[in-house]
């Protein structure tokens, strides 16, 4: 899916550490997001960016920060990781921040001990 | 903000026989129900997604239904076949809450289709 780019693919933190995870997009689209994924609890929306310079709070955004770069990345900060962090972590965007398809990346699972 | 229910968790189903999956929403505004099949280990994938001002959507195997009123929606497929299986999750674009709109997901069904 050259569309979405996330690195990386797999990391394991020790508590404490901090990491980013990247996004990068070709499509050109205009709002990017970021879910995660546990066990028998479906994608939760952690923080998104409707457009290029803003980022606004999702469902649930304890414990993280967000950078929308430009209009092509946008990542995301985990500055002390906890192991209730340890989760699969997608981005996804869609053509605006509508009622509009929204097309994911690949993933980055992270475990963090 | 949105509260999305889908059931069944898992489902068997024959080959070449139908399968339902349901979810219910609560924020009568929503007006955009995608439904995501995702293989293990692989991202969540649009197969197919309906509007609110439609009731029905075919797509060959696939079709996704919308009851506003009772505010849930279904998808059908039918003649199932092995490579269906996977999990599949329904969502709805409403209210996430602080005057914000996301796409809030169930939880997902787990389908298996039994050569």
């Amino acid at each position: 899916n050259a569309g979405v780019t996330q690195t990386p693919k797999f990391q394991v933190l020790k508590t404490g550490q901090s990491m980013t995870l990247q996004c990068a997009q070709d499509m050109n689209h205009n709002s990017m997001y970021w879910y995660r994924q546990d066990p028998g609890m479906g994608l939760r929306l952690i923080y998104y960016s409707a457009s290029e310079g803003t980022t606004d709070k999702g469902e649930v955004p304890n414990g993280y920060n967000v950078s929308r770069l430009n209009k092509r990345e946008f990542s995301l900060r985990l500055e002390s990781a906890a192991p209730s962090q340890t989760s699969v972590y997608f981005c996804a965007l869609s053509v605006e921040f509508s009622n509009q398809p929204q097309h994911f990346g690949d993933g980055t699972r992270l475990s963090i001990l | 903000g949105e509260n999305v229910e889908q059931h069944p968790s898992t489902l068997s189903v024959q080959e070449g026989d139908s399968a339902v999956i349901k979810c219910t929403y609560s924020d009568s505004a929503s007006n955009y129900f995608p439904w995501y099949k995702q293989e293990l280990g692989k991202r969540p994938q649009l197969i197919i997604d309906i509007r609110s001002n439609v009731g029905e959507k075919k797509d060959q195997r696939i079709a996704v239904t919308l009851n506003k009123t009772a505010k849930h929606f279904s998808l059908h497929i039918t003649e199932t076949q092995p490579e269906d299986s996977a999990v599949y999750f329904c969502a709805a674009w409403g209210s996430g809450g602080a005057g914000s709109y996301q796409l809030t997901f169930g939880k997902g069904t787990k389908l298996s289709v039994i050569p």
